[in-house]
């Protein structure tokens, strides 16, 4: 166990509707990434926010948005689904941010979000 | 733009031998990370690389990391069936953008 939560573990929605996924970092973790993991698309990066603030984008759609509140939860939220955004939504956190070649934190996934748009 | 190869993509392997997983990337990269997932479960970070020259081990597994060549290497000594899982290698520059390779499905058999 990481010690990272998400919450659904699975959702099934129809195209064209709009989900909420939730992540809650590990305790004492200021980052938070969102991965989405497809067949087809492999391991992306999609959006990371350090203390509240975005720090780093991916291939994240506009469809796509993201933050982080005050208690260090996030939140992916998920519009106009369509049937390719259909994935596992993974939440990763870290104690920081790496901002420099020298300094590197290990991430800790959580177990993920199981989306299917039918 | 950064990208990132692993090969292979799958191997099989019989207990006790020994194998190595490779990962090219195209541009400099601050940090190489190597994780495992099991069927269904989530990421496990493994190692975290930052320098030229630097190598980390952890049981049976050793990784290696050369930046001029911009290449690292999950080496695997002695394998035995846990260790059957996906393994992938990541590289980020200072944005954070992390780039995955397509993942190694190892499995290994008695």
């Amino acid at each position: 166990d990481s010690g990272v939560t998400q919450t659904p573990k699975h959702l099934i929605t129809a195209t064209g509707q709009r989900v909420t996924l939730r992540c809650s970092p590990r305790s004492g973790d200021l980052s938070v990434y969102w991965y989405q993991q497809s067949l087809d698309q492999g391991l992306q990066f999609l959006i990371q926010y350090y203390n509240g603030e975005e720090r780093a984008k991916g291939n994240i759609l506009e469809r796509f948005s993201a933050q982080q509140f005050p208690d260090l939860h996030s939140e992916l939220n998920l519009s106009s689904l369509e049937l390719g955004d259909s994935a596992l939504y993974f939440c990763a956190s870290s104690v920081g941010t790496g901002t420099s070649e020298s300094v590197a934190y290990e991430q800790y996934f959580g177990p993920g979000t199981r989306l299917t748009v039918t | 733009e950064l990208k990132v190869e692993q090969n292979p993509l799958f191997l099989s392997m019989q207990e006790g031998k020994n194998y190595t997983i490779y990962c090219n990337y195209s541009t400099t990269s601050d940090r190489l990370y190597w994780y495992r997932q099991d069927p269904g479960k989530s990421l496990e970070s493994l190692f975290v690389l930052l320098s030229n020259g630097a190598v980390k081990q952890e049981g049976r597994l050793m990784a290696s990391l050369d930046t001029k060549a911009r290449l690292s290497t999950l080496h695997i000594t002695a394998a035995v069936h846990d260790l059957s899982a996906t393994y992938f290698c990541a590289v980020d520059k200072s944005n954070n953008d992390m780039r995955f390779g397509a993942g190694t499905r190892l499995t290994v058999k008695p």
